[in-house]
């Protein structure tokens, strides 16, 4: 079994409507990421949780929220979808021990706002 | 500002030719640097992470190196399964990946 799950894998949408996606882990890590990936600008950071309690945000926050729900569910929604929310979006986690450790990610989520 | 550049954007090699690929940083403080494998329609996999200057490790196929400037990543003898987008990602704080665009390395047999 895949130890970060993302729901839906795919999901086609349209302008202004509420979205979530969603992610859980088993590998019982602490902190907790979403990025998304667009062609030519790679990965950018969009929230981040260091536990259920902790919520930042990225670098490109402004139309998106998460909802940290328990430690292995952190869910990021689209209030009012816009095209250029159009991407791929993944969910990662890292252990809490040491500030630097490497992030493992989830398969993805495809999102299509028309 | 701290930047990421990962060349070359694309790389196509022949079974067996060994070549390498480049990811040079300008970041205020370097905590560690990471290399990810990206096949198509999937997450990023996790390779190696490399902490100072100097610092080695190999993986199979591939070997990952750091000086202050830059990594490698080294591909001997490839194979058609290594052909994938290769993601390098420094980081500066412990909140804070920096991805760079990546490399797409295809193998031909």
């Amino acid at each position: 079994d895949a130890d970060v799950t993302q729901t839906p894998r795919n999901r086609i949408t349209k302008t202004g409507k509420r979205i979530m996606l969603e992610c859980s882990q088993t590998k019982g890590h602490d902190r907790m990421y979403w990025y998304r990936q667009d062609p030519g600008l790679g990965l950018r950071l969009i929230y981040y949780s260091f536990d259920v309690k902790d919520i930042n945000k990225g670098e490109i926050s402004d139309g998106y929220s998460v909802s940290r729900q328990a430690q292995a569910k952190f869910s990021l929604s689209l209030e009012s979808a816009i095209p250029n929310q159009t991407a791929l979006y993944f969910c990662a986690t890292s252990p809490g021990r040491s500030s630097y450790n490497e992030q493992f990610f989830g398969p993805g989520t495809r999102l299509t706002v028309l | 500002e701290d930047q990421v550049t990962q060349s070359p954007e694309a790389l196509r090699l022949q079974e067996g030719e060994s070549s390498s690929l480049n990811c040079s940083y300008t970041v205020s403080g370097l905590r560690g640097l990471f290399w990810y494998r990206q096949d198509p329609g999937k997450g990023p996999e996790f390779l190696f992470t490399l902490y100072s200057a100097g610092e080695e490790k190999e993986k199979e196929r591939l070997k990952a190196t750091l000086t202050k400037k830059e990594s490698f990543l080294h591909i001997t003898a490839p194979k058609p399964e290594d052909s994938a987008t290769y993601l390098c990602a420094v980081s500066t704080n412990p909140n804070k990946l920096i991805f760079g665009t990546g490399t797409l390395l295809a193998v031909q047999p």
